[in-house]
Protein backbone atom coordinates (compact mmCIF):
# COMPACT_ATOMS: atom_id res chain seq x y z
CA UNK A 1 0.00 0.00 0.00
CA UNK A 2 0.99 3.84 -0.69
CA UNK A 3 1.38 6.11 2.11
CA UNK A 4 2.13 9.80 1.17
CA UNK A 5 3.22 11.91 4.51
CA UNK A 6 3.37 15.24 5.14
CA UNK A 7 4.85 16.50 8.25
CA UNK A 8 4.07 20.38 7.90
CA UNK A 9 0.32 20.88 8.96
CA UNK A 10 0.94 24.76 8.49
CA UNK A 11 3.28 27.22 7.46
CA UNK A 12 3.59 30.88 6.89
CA UNK A 13 5.84 32.59 4.74
CA UNK A 14 6.46 36.16 4.09
CA UNK A 15 5.42 37.77 0.49
CA UNK A 16 8.79 37.50 -2.08
CA UNK A 17 10.37 35.11 0.06
CA UNK A 18 10.90 31.20 -0.53
CA UNK A 19 9.38 28.38 1.22
CA UNK A 20 9.75 24.11 0.88
CA UNK A 21 6.82 22.09 1.63
CA UNK A 22 8.01 18.93 3.29
CA UNK A 23 6.52 15.26 1.40
CA UNK A 24 7.99 11.65 2.18
CA UNK A 25 6.25 8.37 0.66
CA UNK A 26 6.19 5.00 1.54
CA UNK A 27 5.67 2.48 -1.93
CA UNK A 28 7.50 -0.79 -2.93
CA UNK A 29 6.10 0.01 -6.67
CA UNK A 30 9.18 1.11 -9.05
CA UNK A 31 6.90 3.21 -11.99
CA UNK A 32 4.77 6.23 -10.28
CA UNK A 33 4.39 9.55 -10.26
CA UNK A 34 4.33 11.98 -7.93
CA UNK A 35 1.80 15.27 -7.68
CA UNK A 36 2.02 18.19 -5.91
CA UNK A 37 -1.72 20.03 -5.87
CA UNK A 38 -3.09 23.31 -4.17
CA UNK A 39 -6.60 23.89 -2.75
CA UNK A 40 -7.12 27.59 -1.78
CA UNK A 41 -10.20 29.06 -0.27
CA UNK A 42 -12.11 28.55 -3.17
CA UNK A 43 -11.90 24.65 -2.90
CA UNK A 44 -10.86 23.87 -6.78
CA UNK A 45 -8.15 21.26 -7.00
CA UNK A 46 -5.16 22.50 -9.04
CA UNK A 47 -2.27 20.76 -9.99
CA UNK A 48 1.07 22.50 -9.41
CA UNK A 49 3.84 20.31 -10.90
CA UNK A 50 4.31 16.73 -11.06
CA UNK A 51 7.50 14.44 -11.50
CA UNK A 52 8.48 11.34 -12.97
CA UNK A 53 10.14 8.96 -10.88
CA UNK A 54 11.99 7.12 -13.62
CA UNK A 55 13.58 10.74 -14.52
CA UNK A 56 16.12 11.90 -12.20
CA UNK A 57 16.10 16.09 -13.02
CA UNK A 58 14.02 17.93 -10.97
CA UNK A 59 10.73 19.39 -12.40
CA UNK A 60 10.16 22.76 -12.35
CA UNK A 61 6.78 25.32 -13.31
CA UNK A 62 7.77 29.21 -12.88
CA UNK A 63 8.15 29.53 -9.28
CA UNK A 64 7.80 25.89 -8.32
CA UNK A 65 10.07 23.33 -8.27
CA UNK A 66 10.41 20.06 -6.71
CA UNK A 67 13.45 18.47 -4.96
CA UNK A 68 12.93 14.56 -6.24
CA UNK A 69 15.13 12.25 -3.91
CA UNK A 70 13.98 9.06 -4.80
CA UNK A 71 16.34 6.73 -2.55
CA UNK A 72 15.17 8.56 0.18
CA UNK A 73 11.41 8.88 -1.05
CA UNK A 74 11.36 12.47 -0.83
CA UNK A 75 9.32 15.01 -2.95
CA UNK A 76 9.40 18.52 -1.44
CA UNK A 77 7.83 21.59 -3.59
CA UNK A 78 9.91 24.86 -3.50
CA UNK A 79 7.70 28.23 -4.21
CA UNK A 80 10.17 30.92 -5.28
CA UNK A 81 9.04 34.88 -4.77
CA UNK A 82 5.57 33.69 -3.13
CA UNK A 83 2.99 35.47 -3.73
CA UNK A 84 -0.45 36.30 -1.70
CA UNK A 85 -2.33 34.48 -4.30
CA UNK A 86 -0.31 31.10 -2.95
CA UNK A 87 -1.89 31.17 0.00
CA UNK A 88 -3.41 27.87 0.27
CA UNK A 89 -3.54 24.55 1.45
CA UNK A 90 -0.64 22.44 -0.48
CA UNK A 91 -1.21 18.21 -1.11
CA UNK A 92 1.40 15.79 -2.00
CA UNK A 93 0.33 13.13 -4.18
CA UNK A 94 1.46 9.63 -5.58
CA UNK A 95 -0.02 7.62 -8.09
CA UNK A 96 0.80 4.26 -8.87
CA UNK A 97 1.12 3.32 -12.90
CA UNK A 98 1.77 -0.27 -12.38
CA UNK A 99 -2.29 -1.04 -11.88
CA UNK A 100 -4.74 0.25 -14.77
CA UNK A 101 -6.61 2.02 -11.89
CA UNK A 102 -4.35 5.20 -11.75
CA UNK A 103 -5.30 6.50 -8.42
CA UNK A 104 -4.05 9.57 -6.42
CA UNK A 105 -3.20 8.33 -3.00
CA UNK A 106 -3.14 12.05 -1.05
CA UNK A 107 -0.91 13.33 1.58
CA UNK A 108 -2.55 15.25 4.96
CA UNK A 109 -1.73 18.57 3.19
CA UNK A 110 -0.23 21.58 4.58
CA UNK A 111 -1.60 24.68 4.96
CA UNK A 112 0.55 27.81 3.57
CA UNK A 113 0.13 31.12 4.34
CA UNK A 114 1.99 34.36 2.57
CA UNK A 115 2.19 36.82 4.74
CA UNK A 116 2.13 40.82 2.78
CA UNK B 1 -16.19 26.59 -20.62
CA UNK B 2 -16.04 24.17 -17.35
CA UNK B 3 -13.87 21.01 -17.70
CA UNK B 4 -15.58 18.99 -14.67
CA UNK B 5 -18.75 20.36 -13.47
CA UNK B 6 -20.43 18.95 -9.83
CA UNK B 7 -23.87 19.94 -8.97
CA UNK B 8 -25.05 20.66 -6.40
CA UNK B 9 -21.97 22.59 -5.10
CA UNK B 10 -23.67 22.82 -2.13
CA UNK B 11 -26.11 20.24 -0.36
CA UNK B 12 -27.64 20.21 3.00
CA UNK B 13 -30.17 17.52 3.98
CA UNK B 14 -30.91 15.45 6.86
CA UNK B 15 -30.01 12.11 7.93
CA UNK B 16 -31.80 9.07 6.48
CA UNK B 17 -32.54 11.07 3.01
CA UNK B 18 -31.11 9.84 -0.07
CA UNK B 19 -29.16 12.22 -2.40
CA UNK B 20 -27.29 12.36 -5.62
CA UNK B 21 -24.56 14.16 -6.69
CA UNK B 22 -24.16 14.89 -10.35
CA UNK B 23 -20.65 14.78 -12.45
CA UNK B 24 -20.17 15.83 -16.00
CA UNK B 25 -16.60 15.76 -17.82
CA UNK B 26 -16.54 17.83 -21.53
CA UNK B 27 -12.89 16.38 -22.20
CA UNK B 28 -13.84 13.00 -23.39
CA UNK B 29 -12.20 11.37 -20.89
CA UNK B 30 -12.65 7.65 -20.25
CA UNK B 31 -11.87 7.17 -17.19
CA UNK B 32 -13.80 9.05 -13.88
CA UNK B 33 -13.32 9.50 -10.24
CA UNK B 34 -14.95 10.18 -7.39
CA UNK B 35 -12.90 11.62 -3.99
CA UNK B 36 -14.04 12.40 -0.40
CA UNK B 37 -12.36 15.30 1.52
CA UNK B 38 -13.29 14.85 5.45
CA UNK B 39 -13.70 17.83 7.85
CA UNK B 40 -9.90 17.72 8.52
CA UNK B 41 -9.26 18.20 4.49
CA UNK B 42 -7.94 14.37 4.09
CA UNK B 43 -8.85 13.49 0.33
CA UNK B 44 -9.58 9.86 -0.04
CA UNK B 45 -10.14 8.00 -3.50
CA UNK B 46 -13.81 6.31 -3.24
CA UNK B 47 -14.26 4.39 -6.56
CA UNK B 48 -13.32 5.06 -10.27
CA UNK B 49 -14.69 4.11 -13.54
CA UNK B 50 -13.39 3.53 -16.71
CA UNK B 51 -15.48 3.12 -20.11
CA UNK B 52 -18.53 2.10 -17.55
CA UNK B 53 -16.84 -0.43 -15.86
CA UNK B 54 -16.03 0.09 -12.25
CA UNK B 55 -12.56 -0.79 -11.60
CA UNK B 56 -11.85 0.12 -8.05
CA UNK B 57 -13.59 0.26 -5.18
CA UNK B 58 -12.50 1.12 -2.09
CA UNK B 59 -14.15 -0.23 1.26
CA UNK B 60 -16.70 2.69 1.06
CA UNK B 61 -20.35 2.00 2.05
CA UNK B 62 -22.64 0.23 0.00
CA UNK B 63 -24.68 3.15 0.37
CA UNK B 64 -22.80 4.77 -2.01
CA UNK B 65 -23.30 4.09 -5.53
CA UNK B 66 -21.66 5.70 -8.57
CA UNK B 67 -23.89 5.68 -11.27
CA UNK B 68 -22.63 6.33 -15.00
CA UNK B 69 -25.30 6.91 -18.08
CA UNK B 70 -22.71 7.79 -20.58
CA UNK B 71 -18.78 8.13 -20.18
CA UNK B 72 -19.04 11.83 -19.88
CA UNK B 73 -21.02 11.25 -16.40
CA UNK B 74 -20.37 9.80 -12.90
CA UNK B 75 -23.07 10.36 -10.51
CA UNK B 76 -22.85 9.40 -6.69
CA UNK B 77 -25.96 8.30 -5.27
CA UNK B 78 -25.90 8.11 -1.46
CA UNK B 79 -28.69 6.48 0.37
CA UNK B 80 -30.11 6.37 4.04
CA UNK B 81 -27.44 9.27 4.73
CA UNK B 82 -25.51 9.58 8.25
CA UNK B 83 -24.35 12.33 9.82
CA UNK B 84 -20.55 11.01 9.12
CA UNK B 85 -21.12 11.62 5.17
CA UNK B 86 -20.67 14.95 5.98
CA UNK B 87 -17.56 16.25 3.62
CA UNK B 88 -16.43 17.19 0.32
CA UNK B 89 -16.79 15.29 -2.68
CA UNK B 90 -14.92 15.74 -5.49
CA UNK B 91 -15.08 14.41 -9.09
CA UNK B 92 -12.44 13.68 -11.52
CA UNK B 93 -11.68 12.35 -14.78
CA UNK B 94 -8.56 11.66 -16.99
CA UNK B 95 -7.46 10.09 -19.88
CA UNK B 96 -5.73 6.92 -19.17
CA UNK B 97 -3.68 5.24 -22.31
CA UNK B 98 -3.22 1.99 -20.07
CA UNK B 99 -1.16 1.13 -17.14
CA UNK B 100 2.51 2.26 -17.50
CA UNK B 101 1.66 5.70 -18.57
CA UNK B 102 0.42 8.71 -16.29
CA UNK B 103 -2.89 10.09 -16.93
CA UNK B 104 -3.47 13.60 -15.60
CA UNK B 105 -6.64 14.19 -12.93
CA UNK B 106 -8.99 16.84 -13.89
CA UNK B 107 -11.23 18.08 -11.14
CA UNK B 108 -14.76 19.64 -10.58
CA UNK B 109 -15.14 22.26 -7.56
CA UNK B 110 -16.68 19.95 -5.14
CA UNK B 111 -19.60 19.28 -3.26
CA UNK B 112 -20.06 20.46 0.02
CA UNK B 113 -22.43 17.91 2.10
CA UNK B 114 -24.00 18.58 5.22
CA UNK B 115 -26.28 16.25 6.82
CA UNK B 116 -27.73 17.07 10.13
Amino acid sequence: AQTVTQSQPEMSVQEAETVTLSCTYDTSESNYYLFWYKQPPSRQMILVIRQEAYKQQNATENRFSVNFQKAAKSFSLKISDSQLGDTAMYFCAFMNLQTGANNLFFGTGTRLTVIP
Amino acid sequence: DTAVSQTPKYLVTQMGNDKSIKCEQNLGHDTMYWYKQDSKKFLKIMFSYNNKELIINETVPNRFSPKSPDKAHLNLHINSLELGDSAVYFCASSQCPGPGVVCEQYFGPGTRLTVT
